[in-house]
């Protein structure tokens, strides 16, 4: 079956630090894979996405790489801000007929100035 | 509004009352999901929708009930609303190629 595992947190870190996020799947086929961020009291809003192995996506100074090898997209930012501070999801979609998506159980990150 | 929204924000029962949280959305998206948010679970899949008339059950669907007979339109009922049912409930839409869209979430409290 499909499933996302990603680190627990919390993960705190100091203002300009570098972040890793990890984030494992399991998933049949080839699936498209996601980080969602959710602000506090908000819904979650799509960071990144790649669709086949070896993409790199990336957006606001977040990264991640699709590894097919290590069933890896580990979420990396050179220079955290307190702004960062949310919960993170990693997620894959199956593209089965119904296009659902399958979450990690997320990870909140509290950034320190 | 443009996009997807969710009604009541915020809803306040009493367990075994029958509840309806609303999703639309705006996209004329084919695919839409309602899902629970629980501490130390994550977002989990209660049902999920192909197009109207098309539905089936996800990870946690005991309890719940949904329709789909617009597009735009994807209902959620708790028929007999439980404690166990306190969450944040947020219904999603995607497209081909599949990239989903958030709702802002219904906090539901069952006393």
């Amino acid at each position: 079956g499909n499933s996302v595992t990603q680190m627990e947190g919390p993960v705190t870190l100091s203002e300009e630090a570098f972040l890793t996020i990890n984030c494992t799947y399991t998933a049949t086929g080839y699936p498209s894979l996601f980080w969602y961020v959710q602000y506090p009291g908000e819904g979650l809003q799509l960071l990144l996405k790649a669709t086949k192995a070896d993409d790199k996506g990336s957006n606001k100074g977040f990264e991640a790489t699709y590894r097919k090898e290590t069933t890896s997209f580990h979420l990396e930012k050179g220079s955290v801000q307190v702004s960062d501070s949310a919960v993170y999801f990693c997620a894959l979609s199956d593209h089965s007929g119904f296009n659902k998506f399958y979450f990690g159980s997320g990870t909140k990150l509290n950034v320190k100035p | 509004d443009a996009g997807i929204t969710q009604s009541p924000r915020y809803k306040i029962t009493e367990t075994g009352r029958q509840v309806t949280l609303m999703c639309h959305q705006t996209w004329s998206h084919s695919y839409m999901f309602w899902y629970r948010q629980d501490l130390g679970h994550g977002l989990r899949l209660i049902y999920y929708s192909a197009a109207a008339d098309i539905t089936d059950k996800g990870e946690v669907p005991d309890g719940y009930v949904v329709s789909r007979s617009k597009t735009e339109n994807f209902p959620l009922t708790l028929e007999s609303a439980t404690r166990s049912q306190t969450s944040v409930y947020f219904c999603a839409s995607s497209a081909d190629p599949p990239f989903a869209f958030f709702g802002p979430g219904t906090r539901l409290t069952v006393l």
